[in-house]
């Protein structure tokens, strides 16, 4: 299957800093990218859309002011939490979808995930 | 109606039984179906996709799409402990998003 990176894949920061999450597809060309967050015991929660050379569409009740998205190519995402506190404390996972290819159908491949925790 | 339901579990089989999991959908246009495994503190990993109806069988695991009655379901035969995790069943209309269930946390026994 196609390999996706996060980096880092462990963060602690203290409020009010702001925090860069990277996932980059290694073997492959994503136009498309997830954002998820997903907190203990919980569900994947989609946050955002990431389309290549435009801007990310985000789910209803996420800020797009708080979590800039930035997908400058087709092996690169970022995810920037701006002011953070510790209710953004979370795992924070990112996806790229694999168009077509010999099955004819996209399939999404997701990294390892960012543990972010907020002081 | 939630787009994808799983049953939440926890599902608790013994070693060596099979384990079934279950997956049902709304949008009847959806075309491609997806098992992913994520165990505690880890990102979700693909196990299975299939796109046709009937069966798809890969080593231990089987899927089972049927589209008439909007049903897609895992089978993990010869169940180990190793396979104790959230079953994330995940459907796709292709050029738009995927849409995953809650998952199904399935418990094999010593």
């Amino acid at each position: 299957g196609a390999v996706v990176s996060q980096h880092p894949s462990r963060v602690i920061c203290k409020s009010g800093t702001s925090v860069k999450i990277e996932c980059r597809s290694l073997d492959f060309q994503a136009t498309t990218m997830f954002w998820y967050r997903q907190f203990p015991k919980q569900s994947l929660m989609l946050m955002a859309t990431s389309n290549e050379g435009s801007k990310a569409t985000y789910e209803q009740g996420v800020e797009k002011d708080k979590f800039l998205i930035n997908h400058a190519s087709l092996t690169l995402s970022t995810l920037t939490v701006t002011s953070a506190h510790p209710e953004d404390s979370s795992f924070y996972i990112c996806s790229a979808r694999v168009a077509g290819g010999y099955t004819g159908t996209d399939t999404q491949y997701f990294g390892p995930g960012t543990r972010l925790t907020v002081l | 109606q939630k787009e994808v339901e799983q049953n939440s579990g926890p599902l608790s089989v013994p070693e060596g039984a099979i384990a079934s999991l279950n997956c049902t959908y709304s949008d009847r246009g959806s075309q491609s179906f997806f098992w992913y495994r994520q165990y505690s503190g880890k990102s979700p990993e693909l196990i299975m996709s299939i796109y046709s109806n009937g069966d798809k069988e890969d080593g231990r695991f089987t899927a089972q799409l049927n589209k008439a009655s909007q049903y897609v379901s895992l089978l993990i035969r010869d169940s180990q402990p190793s396979d104790s995790a959230t079953y994330l069943c995940a459907v796709n209309r292709n050029g738009q998003n995927f849409v995953f269930g809650p998952g199904t946390r399935l418990s094999v026994l010593p």
